[in-house]
Parts: structure tokens; sequence; C-alpha cells
């Protein structure tokens, strides 16, 4: 089973510029999530779909980070205009979206960014 | 989701075993524990989850203890692969599906 893939795994921008992340989850999978990780914390949520609606943009900065999931498989996150604070590996998961708490998440390998 | 504590650090040696400990004093009745772990420079990877009873996979053991305020992941002989950082995770059962990472139990192997 091919896992998520995400792109790209390195991004090096200046502030005040934008990137955008790319993930593909694994085949089926109905809910996709990303995740943000700070070095030295654990992952924090940033946004869960279930095929292609939030059910969770709580902590999602939305004044500069913004996300899509077009017709329910891959999805994009995008960062306009980036902080220095936003440096950090962004984590793309996805999930059966099976009821109850038996649920299991598959992570990608993440996306390095850094703001300088 | 209801909080977890881990120890922030632990060292154990090659080819012996771990026994990694989670407190969640306030869990419900519907909150399953789940272990994940990161290897270094990649994403999160499930390892293990349980409700009630003590749970055994591929990978690792999971006791849990009988009032379920606590729960030990057990690796049962380490190997330097195993170096890599645990979390401890409550999930309701009946609540969202996401996770909600702390900071984990960063484990040392050494050789």
């Amino acid at each position: 089973e091919a896992g998520v893939a995400q792109s790209p795994r390195y991004k090096i921008i200046e502030k005040r510029q934008s990137v955008a992340f790319w993930c593909n989850p694994i085949s089926g999978h109905a809910t996709l999530y990303w995740y943000q990780q700070i070095l030295g914390q654990g992952p924090k949520l940033l946004i869960q779909f279930q095929n292609n609606g939030v059910v969770d943009d709580s902590q999602l900065p939305k004044d500069r980070f913004s996300a899509e999931r077009l017709k329910g498989v891959d999805s994009t996150l995008k960062i306009q205009p980036a902080k220095l604070e936003d440096s950090a590996v962004y984590l793309c998961a996805s999930s059966l979206g099976l009821a109850g708490g038996a649920n299991v998440l598959t992570f990608g390998a993440g996306s390095r960014l850094t703001v300088l | 989701d209801a909080k977890t504590t881990q120890p922030n650090s632990m060292e154990s040696n090659e080819e012996e075993p771990v026994h990694l400990p989670c407190n969640h004093s306030t869990i419900s009745g519907t909150d399953y524990i789940h272990w994940y772990r990161q290897l270094p420079s990649q994403g999160p990877e499930y390892v293990i989850h349980g409700l009630t009873s003590n749970v055994n996979n591929r990978m690792a053991s999971l006791a849990i203890a009988e009032d379920r305020k606590s729960s030990t992941l057990i690796l049962h002989r380490a190997t330097l692969r195993d170096a890599a950082v645990y979390y401890c995770i409550l999930r309701d059962g009946f609540g969202n599906e996401k996770l909600t990472f702390g900071t984990g139990t960063r484990l040392t192997i050494i050789p």
C-alpha cells in the first residue's frame, strides 16, 4: 500500500513570501489532516477534512493560512504571507474515518519550511 | 481530549525490554489509549492502541492498568531503530477522530 505523499520535502523562503504544500493521501481514506510541528514540540492540528468538507479548522491562522481538498482526494496548504514563526514541519495524515476511537492515522514524511 | 503525562526522556540498552509509562488520571470511559512514535526526520507512525484489555501486536505490547489511569508501552527487545519520540494519546470513542499530541518521551537506545 502506497503511503501518504507530500511535497516539497524542503522549502526555504523569505518572510512575507508565499508557499504551498501538497498532500496525496492513501487511496480510499476519507479523512485528511494537516499538522504543524515546531522544533521540539508535538504536532499541532491545523485543519481536518472529511472528504472535501472541513471538520475542524479551529487552530488554523486564517489570516495567512488556507487549505483546500478538491474532489475529496489531494489537498494543498498555503501560507501567505509567511512569518518567521511559521518555520516548522508541515505533516499531512489520512485515515479511513472509522467510527469510534480505534481510527488509525497514517502520516507522510512532512514538508520542512524555513522562513528567513 | 483528556491529558496524558509522560517522562520527557528515557534511555535503554539495546536488546533489552523497554517500558514506557503514561499517566492519564482523567481518562473517561470512552477514551481509547493510542501510542504513536516519531523516528528522526519522519512523520509519526502508529504503534498500538487499546481500550481496557492488554494488547499485543508485532511492534509492541500495551499494558493498561485496571483503573485505566495509567498504561505502559512495552518494547520487548529494543533495537537502535526504536530510538524515537513516543507519544501516548487519548482519543474519545465518540468524539472527533483527530489526535492531540503532547511532547512525548524521547527514547534513546544505548548500543
